[in-house]
Order: structure tokens, then sequence, then C-alpha cells
């Protein structure tokens, strides 16, 4: 099915640990974002892309980092783990020239535990 | 003070009720303005937009924005337990980036 593809769904990391969490989409969307979901605080965008090789940091970029050299990929790096960064993490996607006003499509996320 | 408020809930209410989600925003500038769907471990799926003010319909659905008053409002009609899920509002600043609610947990009771 089309849409945005995330992996893993689960993982547990410890302090200081780095990872990589990948999202991919097959709908040509040129606009790629990472957000974090945690209770209470809604959601908060990480990193976004608005093309192949075109990166923009979001409201909580500290401890992540992207690279966009694809269309249709757009990796998150936890450089070292911590605590803080346990959440769900979503990437979603959407036609550049449409901007998300008429919506993102969303991955199902990646729950991430730091222990 | 956050730019969109939204009450988390939960909101319980009988199947069959009308239920009426709110979120108010704070920027004038904010022009699109969505609602999103969450089910249970699950990512946000978009459940109607709306530009500018005025009431959209959609089925058992109808988006309503004040923006005199900010006030973003879904209605859901004839709630069915499937209804059941946290109900995400979102505004659009002039930079393109949603600006999103803390979410309103819904609970449609059989």
């Amino acid at each position: 099915n089309a849409g945005v593809t995330q992996t893993p769904k689960f993982q547990v990391l410890k302090t200081g640990q780095s990872m990589t969490l990948q999202c991919a989409q097959d709908m040509n969307h040129e606009y790629m974002s990472w957000y974090r979901q945690d209770p209470g605080m809604g959601l908060r965008l990480i990193h976004y892309s608005v093309g192949a090789g075109i990166t923009d940091q979001g409201e909580v970029p500290n401890g992540y980092n992207v690279s966009r050299s694809t269309t249709e990929d757009f990796p998150l790096r936890l450089l070292s783990a911590a605590p803080s960064q346990t959440s769900v993490y979503f990437c979603a996607s959407s036609p550049l020239r449409t901007r998300g006003s008429y919506g993102y499509t969303f991955g199902s996320g990646t729950r991430l535990t730091v222990v | 003070q956050k730019e969109v408020e939204q009450d988390p809930g939960p909101l319980s209410v009988p199947e069959g009720a009308i239920v009426s989600l709110n979120c108010t925003y704070s920027n004038s500038a904010f022009q699109y303005f969505m609602w999103y769907r969450q089910y249970s471990r699950k990512g946000p799926e978009l459940l109607m937009y709306t530009y500018s003010s005025g009431n959209k319909e959609d089925g058992r659905f109808t988006a309503q924005v004040d923006k005199s008053s900010k006030y973003i409002s879904l209605f859901i009609r004839d709630s069915q337990p499937s209804d059941s899920a946290t109900y995400l509002c979102a505004s659009m600043d002039s930079n393109y980036q949603l600006i999103w609610g803390a979410g309103t947990k819904l609970i449609i009771k059989p």
C-alpha cells in the first residue's frame, strides 16, 4: 500500500547509544518531517525537509540529526540517546505545493524507550 | 501560553450523542485549520481541513472556524464506538508549519 513506512516499530536503547529511525514514502512527496509525541504535549516538530539535499530544524532539534539524499527516504539519527528522548516518533509527508495545508500523511510511528 | 490550546479530556459520551470538540488559537495570522483523528498506537490521519472562517461538512462530521473568537470546533453527529480516538486540532502558520493542539481523547460508550 502507498504511504509512509517507519521502521522499527519499537526500540529500547541504553543511555548513550545511537540509532537511526527509518522513514520512507512512495508518494513522491517533496516535503517530509519528523515529529515526537509526548503525553500532554501534542506533536512537536524535530526536523523537516522540502526536498533532497535540503533540511531544516523544527521546534525541538537538539540531539537529533537528519539527512535527505533521496526524495523517498528521510532517516532520523539519535546521536547519543538520553531518557528525555523516550517518546513516540512520527514521520509525515506531503506534496510541497500544498505544504500540508491539505493534510500530511503520517507513518504508524516508532515507540522509543531510553533506559 | 501555547498557540493552540485543546482540552485533553477524556470526553466520554453515550453512543448516538452529538460530540463537540474544541480548540482555541492565539495567532490571528493562521489561515488553515485541520482536524486529525488518531487511533491508539497509530499515526494521525487527516479528518477535515478548512480555510479561513466558516463551516465544512463531511458525512457525520462538521468542522467550524470562528476567526473573530479564534475558536475551532469539530462536531460529530450520531457518534459511534468506532469514533473513539484522540482528536488533534492544528493550525498552519505563515511558514507552512503546523501548530498542534495536545489532543482530546474521546470515548463513545455503547
